[in-house]
């Protein structure tokens, strides 16, 4: 079982639309959890970071399930300029390194 | 302020041949990566700096690859008699120490290509 895995979609949404992703992460120990937005032939960037229990940054909310272990990304009112993958991050807390899921792709459309 | 920086952005290299790609992190940062990324694919774990820790490699996929970081910044990949398996979007991250320390930030890549 990969660490941290998403759908790899694509998710098609129209604009306007709210659209959910969820990540699963697999080690317990696991402290820290990032979203992270890729344009195609681009480096990822950082959306958002999740320490706690979530995190809202204007149409973005990411919530953290532990129980579950899993993450999500929510968007509201989709637009155009959102279309990209979405890659999802999952630190244990210690001196070590993230692990990245492979990443979910979102087009919205007209 | 300025971010990530890597060098070249771009490399044609011949199969059998060595390159060496340069990553400039952000001022300050004291953690440094290097993942890799073939088209389509998602982020490869490659190698991760620390400090003056010794480095996490165990994601480097061979022999051929290496790091270092001299200095405590600036490092260079190294991959030596490339082969086409190679080509891919090399990327280098960096980040803060401590509880934040963990939000890294890219560079552009190198887009490196084994003819």
């Amino acid at each position: 079982r990969k660490e941290v895995e998403q759908d790899p979609g694509p998710f098609n949404v129209p604009e306007g639309a709210t659209v959910a992703f969820n990540c699963t992460y697999s080690n317990s120990a696991s402290q820290s959890f990032f979203w992270y937005r890729q344009d195609c032939r681009k480096e990822p960037k950082l959306l958002m970071s999740v320490y706690s229990s979530g995190n809202e940054d204007g149409r973005f909310t990411a919530q953290l399930n532990r129980a579950s272990q899993y993450i999500s990304l929510l968007i509201r009112d989709s637009k155009l300029s959102d279309s990209a993958t979405y890659l999802c991050a999952a630190h244990p807390g210690t001196a070590s390194k993230l692990t990245f899921g492979t990443g979910t792709r979102l087009q919205v459309t007209l | 302020g300025a971010g990530v920086s890597q060098s070249p952005s771009n490399k044609v290299t011949e199969k059998g041949k060595d390159v060496e790609l340069r990553c400039d992190p952000i001022s300050g940062h004291t953690a440094l990566y290097w993942y890799r990324q073939s088209l389509g694919q998602g982020l490869e774990f490659l190698i991760y700096f620390q400090g003056n820790s010794a480095p996490d490699k165990s994601g480097l996929p061979s022999d051929r690859f290496s790091a270092e970081r001299t200095g405590g910044s600036v490092s260079t990949l190294t991959i030596q008699r490339t082969q086409q398996e190679d080509s891919a979007v090399y990327l280098c991250a960096s980040s803060l120490a401590g509880i934040r320390g963990y939000e890294q930030y890219f560079g552009p890549g190198t887009r490196l290509t084994v003819t």
